[in-house]
């Protein structure tokens, strides 16, 4: 099956910071999506990258897909509290289920 | 708009007990799912659906067993608890196969003693 790694497991950073956490497949994906998770709550979904090399972008995150679809990243620029939980990729592949990473826990200090 | 309601929210069992979760969704979706949630391990898939009347094993299936009888449940049962399958278990759906987001319930926390 599937294998991620999601790096890194956790992060503290300052308000302001910026913040990158890392998705890394051992195959070929066809889609990843990110989702959010705020402490005592439930994942909720931010975005699917689909094409290789793709880039986008909400507002203070920016979300790219490789170039060989094996790997992605979400970028925070500028931090802010509101900012914290955990940030999962979640992998798609041939088959109808998704393999989630391990999280990276982001925690955002005033 | 309720979405994805799960129940219960919270529940002690003591070990060899059973007890059953429920999922439901309002939004038509044809896949569903059951994930668990450990600290530091991320979601792992126990069971999902692909339409009603249908599973499939995912992940870390050992001690649960589901049903889909109805398009919009999904049920997924402890038949003797045990102490490692204490955690937050997650229901989620969503209407396509390889596309798509999950939309997930709030979360059933269990404890077992």
């Amino acid at each position: 099956g599937q294998q991620v790694m999601q790096i890194p497991q956790y992060q503290h950073v300052q308000e302001g910071e910026d913040f990158t956490t890392y998705c890394n497949s051992s195959t070929t994906l066809s889609n990843i999506q990110w989702y959010k998770q705020r402490p005592g709550g439930h994942p909720v979904f931010l975005i699917q990258l689909v094409k290789s090399g793709e880039v986008k972008k909400q507002k203070r995150l920016t979300f790219q897909f490789g170039e060989a679809k094996k790997n992605s990243s979400l970028h925070i620029t500028a931090t802010q509290t509101t900012d914290v939980g955990t940030y999962f990729c979640a992998l798609g592949g041939s088959a109808r289920q998704l393999t989630f990473g391990s999280g990276t826990q982001l925690t955002v200090l005033p | 708009n309720a979405g994805v309601t799960q129940t219960p929210k919270f529940r002690v069992l003591k070990t060899g007990q059973s007890m059953t979760l429920l999922c439901a969704q309002d939004m038509n979706h044809e896949y569903m799912y059951w994930y668990r949630q450990d600290p530091g391990m991320g979601l792992r898939l126990i069971h999902y659906s692909v339409g009603e009347g249908t599973t499939a094993k995912g992940e870390v299936p050992d001690g649960y067993n589901v049903s889909r009888l109805k398009k919009q449940n999904f049920l997924l049962g402890l038949e003797s608890a045990a102490p490692s399958q204490t955690s937050v278990y997650f229901c989620a759906s969503r209407g396509t196969a390889n596309t798509g987001e999950l939309f997930f319930g709030e979360g059933s926390r269990l404890t077992v003693l």
